[in-house]
């Protein structure tokens, strides 16, 4: 069974388009996050929420929207999308306060953002 | 915020041989978590190996064992016996558990495994 899956895993697009990546978890964690990687393999975090409301906000231009509808899942909405916006999206869930496993993160296979 | 930093942004090992990946952060937190992600070309980031700040005892998973120097705020990862399958780009992540959660990455090291 997948832990944490995210769709789509490929995603190409036009400047100025809207798009969003979807993010499930099946591990019942209460926190999930949005990290992006550029070309150089930087791992950024973007956003954190835990038991569905927002607690890690890092700069980010607000064309992103993090949405939690649930505790399972964690969606990324961008708008007007920009060139510089490609990357690749990890989403990844853990438990807050837990020791031993639940202290790690599991993260999805991630999605390649392509802005043309 | 805490800082991770890997110096060595490449690294390469023979098969069979040993290898060694450094780390550094820098805290001021003495109970914190530490890890070693592995990232294939396939992107997805697999969990290597885990040392909670208040064991002494370094962490080892089979191949994989960790140097944790707690005063010197080092944490090393040796890999033995390297495999093909090995090569990759290891992150070291430091996690706080004062600031909701974070996980702090440093930039990363590119294992190349030499056949």
């Amino acid at each position: 069974d997948t832990a944490v899956s995210q769709t789509p895993k490929y995603l190409v697009t036009q400047m100025g388009n809207d798009k969003s990546i979807k993010c499930e978890q099946n591990l019942g964690h209460d926190t999930m996050y949005w990290y992006k990687q550029d070309s150089k393999k930087f791992l950024k975090i973007m956003f954190s929420y835990n038991n569905k409301e927002l607690i890690i906000n890092e700069t980010v231009p607000n064309r992103f929207s993090p949405k939690s509808p649930d505790k399972a899942h964690l969606n990324l909405h961008i708008n007007s999308l920009e060139l510089g916006d490609s990357a690749v999206y990890f989403c990844a869930s853990s438990q807050l306060g837990g020791r031993e496993v639940r202290e790690t993160q599991y993260f999805g296979p991630g999605t390649r953002l392509l802005v043309l | 915020a805490q800082t991770v930093t890997q110096s060595q942004p490449e690294m390469s090992v023979q098969e069979a041989e040993t290898v060694t990946l450094s780390c550094t952060y820098d805290t001021s937190e003495s109970d914190y978590y530490l890890f070693w992600y592995k990232q294939p070309p396939s992107r997805q980031m697999i969990l290597v190996i885990r040392q909670e700040a208040y064991k002494q005892q370094n962490a080892t998973e089979n191949r994989f064992s960790v140097n944790f120097q707690k005063a010197a705020k080092s944490f090393s990862l040796k890999i033995s016996d390297s495999q093909l399958g090995d090569a990759a780009m290891y992150f070291c992540a430091y996690r706080s558990p004062n600031t909701g959660n974070q996980f702090y990455f440093g930039t990363g090291t590119s294992l190349t495994v030499i056949p």
